[in-house]
């Protein structure tokens, strides 16, 4: 049962541009989300899913999109990164009314 | 714009003795709050989930709810070094319970 799994973990961009951070869960969460942390700032979040084939937006959406893959995966795409993107990035996923399970981040460095 | 707000710290805390960190939240609608934990260069873990008004026990780990004035706290008792952390504090945006607003987090430094 490896929970939230998360690639890459590590990733450098050039501005412009572009790439899909990949996330699974093996846990039969309906929903999944996708935040990102910055230094002081806690997590925000981009973009969730509630259950398979649906997808809303979170707090700070521009610049990305996201796809429901299926009820494991959820990705997030950056089309043309920018330095402002740089970030750590967290996917979760959760029962409804429960706690999310968070994978281990991707810090990503736009230059 | 529903914010939930934290002292970033550093709180300062000897090895043994009782760390409160504290939360405030503006939305009155939000019925259920939630304490993570962050390890540094780690994802985040929950401690405590708290719906009601009053006290939630666990371990060490006592997590208050006051509705009335919106504020929430945690406090570790016999803190350990091991308790050195950010500790995130989250509750729901409108009021439901798949997303979460997150505070900027305290971080807590327990010196031996």
């Amino acid at each position: 049962n490896a929970g939230v799994t998360q690639t890459p973990k590590f990733q450098v961009l050039k501005t412009g541009q572009s790439m899909t951070l990949q996330c699974a869960q093996d846990m039969n969460h309906n929903s999944m989300y996708w935040y990102r942390q910055d230094p002081g700032m806690g997590l925000r979040l981009i973009y969730y899913s509630a259950s398979e084939g649906t997808t809303d937006k979170g707090e700070v959406p521009n610049g990305y999109n996201v796809s429901r893959l299926n009820k494991r995966e959820f990705s997030l795409r950056l089309e043309s990164a920018a330095p402002s993107q740089t970030s750590v990035y967290f996917c979760a996923s959760s029962s409804p009314g429960d706690e999310q399970y968070f994978g281990p981040g991707t810090r990503l460095t736009v230059t | 714009q529903k914010e939930v707000e934290q002292n970033s710290g550093p709180l300062s805390v000897p090895e043994g003795a009782i760390a409160s960190l504290n939360c405030t939240y503006s939305d009155r609608g939000s019925q259920s709050f939630f304490w993570y934990r962050q390890y540094s260069g780690k994802s985040p873990e929950l401690i405590m989930f708290i719906y009601s008004n009053g006290d939630k026990e666990d371990g060490r780990f006592t997590a208050q709810l006051n509705k009335a004035s919106q504020y929430v706290s945690l406090l570790i008792r016999d803190s350990q070094p091991s308790d050195s952390a950010t500790y995130l504090c989250a509750g729901p945006i409108s009021g439901g319970y798949n997303k979460l607003i997150f505070g900027a987090g305290t971080r807590l430094a327990v010196h031996p």
